[in-house]
């Protein structure tokens, strides 16, 4: 079962800012969170993931609670191409066993509107 | 350029007929998986594979299977034992396994009739 607890849908402005929101009360020291999108019909995307320092990249920045319970992805300037599921995925990083394996919840539907 | 390609995009078939989906991958990557998706769902993990000859499997093996004779190639088989085969299913790949990003095919929607 999936370790997260997102909202299943939210709206977002288009040019406004998109704050998605992820619970993961139970995650372990040595567990990152990630963050994948899927645009219908299409394979899921890699868009960040962290430990505990908040990370920024092109597509994203992902801030992370002090305590690591929750996490939110921020698209600053979100558009109508980013209308899409987005998955928060938490995991070990290891080389064996299956711990390290991703676990897809039902993620949150983000509706983009103009 | 490199990526992970799944083919055929849409496939048809009658009930009680094996098929076998198609996922190569030129990225070098050690790990591959396949997952299967029905509407409004999340992904679900069938088998995946840390290294060439070897897999292992997912949450819901049963009615599938798979063989790694290549690093690049990792083909999927519904076989007539799969009770609801149709569905969405993803191929992905990784560096190294539980290593980083995963990468994902545009997958391949399988439809049994």
């Amino acid at each position: 079962d999936a370790k997260t607890t997102q909202p299943t849908s939210m709206d977002c402005a288009e040019g406004r800012a998109a704050n998605l929101p992820c619970n993961h009360s139970t995650i372990s020291g040595n567990e990152y969170v990630y963050w994948y999108r899927q645009i219908h019909s299409q394979g899921p995307q890699y868009i960040i993931h962290g430990l505990k320092n908040n990370e920024t990249n092109e597509m994203a920045s992902l801030i992370i609670t002090e305590d690591r319970k929750s996490s939110t992805l921020i698209l600053p300037h979100a558009t109508l191409r980013d209308t899409a599921v987005y998955y928060c995925i938490v995991r070990v990083e290891n080389y064996g066993g299956s711990q390290g394996n991703l676990i897809f919840g039902k993620g949150t539907k983000l509706s983009v509107k103009p | 350029d490199g990526g992970i390609t799944q083919s055929p995009k849409y496939l048809f078939r009658k009930e009680g007929q094996n098929v076998t989906l198609s996922c190569e991958q030129n990225l070098n990557h050690d790990a591959m998986y396949w997952y299967r998706q029905d509407p409004g769902q999340g992904l679900r993990l069938i088998y995946y594979s840390q290294i060439v000859n070897d897999f292992q499997k997912g949450d819901i093996a049963e009615g599938y299977s798979v063989s790694r004779e290549k690093k690049e190639s990792f083909p999927l088989t519904v076989t007539s034992a799969q009770k609801n085969p149709t569905a969405f299913y993803l191929c992905a790949s990784s560096i190294r396994p539980k290593r980083v990003g995963y990468t994902f095919g545009s997958g391949t929607r399988l439809t049994v009739v």
